[in-house]
């Protein structure tokens, strides 16, 4: 039933200690999205991939990046987590079509809170 | 001109009763409203969305009017219950492609009291 999936749900991590979480999607979406949701805010956008393309959001910082390696799964790694870089991190897919076409759903996954120590 | 605005920041309804939230926009591109629900914990939810074709939709307790001409959409729950207390998002988005990036209101937390 799950459509879009991440893993871990919690994840514990060090200052400074490489993290990855990941994502996997049974939709066949083109387009993949990381969001970052700190407490009692709106999600925020990371960046995303239109099928292979990879579009960094201008304020995301050096620290955070990521891998789609097929079509299914995306990967969120944050080299260096400071303690600013708790938070939710949610993963959504579309089907989004051409450039100047119209737009579709976008759907989230579950999150998974990560927890900087 | 990318923003969405949404009001109030903070709800508090009796049971049974309808919740209002209101929400604008500036770009007149934009060609899909979406609204989500989150509850604490969770990943946002679809809850009901529009195109600006229509000037309302309407699954179960859930309305969505639209004003093309005012720049704003609303988000209706009727009747509502203790369990739809969780915070509530509209966004907006404009075509396909990477123009297709949601813009997210600032949320709504929705407190439906028994």
């Amino acid at each position: 039933d799950a459509m879009v999936i991440q893993n871990p749900r919690y994840q514990v991590t060090q200052f400074g200690k490489p993290v990855t979480l990941s994502c996997s999607q049974t939709l066949n979406h083109n387009v993949m999205y990381w969001y970052q949701q700190k407490s009692s805010q709106a999600p925020k956008l990371l960046f995303h991939y239109y099928d292979k393309d990879f579009n960094n959001e201008a304020d995301t910082p050096d620290n955070f990046q990521s891998r789609r390696p097929n079509t299914s799964f995306c990967f969120l790694d944050i080299r260096s987590p400071g303690l600013g870089d708790a938070a939710m991190y949610l993963c959504a897919t579309s089907r989004a079509g051409l450039a100047g076409g119209i737009s579709y759903e976008q759907y989230f996954g579950p999150g998974t809170r990560l927890t900087v120590t | 001109q990318q923003q969405v605005k949404q009001s109030p920041q903070s709800l508090i309804v009796q049971k049974g009763g309808i919740s209002i939230i209101n929400c604008a926009y500036e770009n007149t591109a934009f060609d899909y409203f979406p609204w989500y629900q989150q509850f604490p914990g969770k990943g946002p939810a679809l809850l009901i969305a529009i195109r600006p074709d229509v000037s309302e939709k309407k699954e179960g307790r859930f309305t969505i009017s639209f004003n093309k001409s005012a720049k704003q959409f609303s988000l209706h729950i009727m009747d509502s219950q203790p369990g739809d207390s969780a915070t509530y998002f509209c966004a907006a988005s404009r075509g396909g492609g990477s123009q297709g990036n949601l813009i997210f209101g600032k949320g709504t937390k929705l407190s439906v009291k028994p």
